[in-house]
């Protein structure tokens, strides 16, 4: 079954300076790898996603993020965080095979901007 | 547009209740999903819906009964929810339900069970 990890429970940042989100995973197959991010009492709202091709992927609101295959790792980066970008991250995974393809979530990370 | 609806925003229900939550989408989208979030955590799945056949039930008690009258609606008729079952229940879409597409969610229903 496929999995994802998310390491901290929360990051801090001061605004302006460069924001990573870590997370690893682990499936069966090449992942199928997605970001969300999630405002206070809002549904989630996809960022971005690496199907295949070229390991840095670009998304909403100035996010990216770098595929590492060997390192089973799928970090979220945004060169200057804003205090907006204060929210809940979720990392997620789907297996390529159909019948076990459900999406995986990480645990989430909190961001806190600090103006 | 990549919207998805949901109404009610807030539900308060008694355990003896019968009630449903509605989601919409004019994507297009094939595959609808009803997911159940608690604060702070991810959310779990609960149905998926593919060309409005019921894909996957992730086991989830017969108080939950989800609908999919059609290809942009998606009900979960509630009836003897117990407390524990309060939380937000996210309803999202993707253009298919293979894995390589993007799931949109939609604001959510707040609901409590008193």
């Amino acid at each position: 079954a496929q999995s994802v990890a998310q390491p901290e429970d929360q990051v801090n940042v001061a605004e302006g300076n460069p924001l990573t989100v870590k997370c690893t995973y682990s499936v069966s197959g090449n992942p199928y790898l997605f970001w969300y991010v999630q405002y206070p009492n809002r549904g989630l709202q996809f960022l971005l996603k690496y199907i295949t091709g070229d390991n840095l992927v670009k998304g909403s609101y100035g996010f990216e993020a770098e595929f590492n295959k060997s390192q089973t790792s799928f970090h979220l980066k945004k060169p200057s965080a804003l205090v907006s970008d204060s929210a809940l991250y979720f990392c997620a995974v789907r297996s390529p095979y159909y019948g076990n393809n459900r999406l995986a979530f990480g645990k989430g990370n909190q961001v806190v901007v600090i103006p | 547009d990549t919207e998805v609806t949901q109404t009610p925003k807030h539900l308060v229900m008694g355990m003896t209740n019968k009630k449903s939550l509605k989601c919409e989408q004019h994507m297009g989208h094939r595959a609808m999903y009803w997911y159940k979030q608690k604060a702070k955590k991810p959310p779990e799945l609960m149905f998926v819906y593919s060309y409005e056949k019921l894909s996957i039930n992730e086991s989830v008690p017969s108080r939950f009964s989800p609908e999919c009258p059609n290809s942009s609606l998606l009900n979960l008729h509630l009836h003897a929810l117990q407390p524990e079952d309060s939380a937000l229940y996210l309803c999202a879409s993707s253009q298919e339900e293979g894995a390589g597409y993007e799931q949109y969610f939609g604001p959510g229903t707040r609901l409590t069970v008193t």
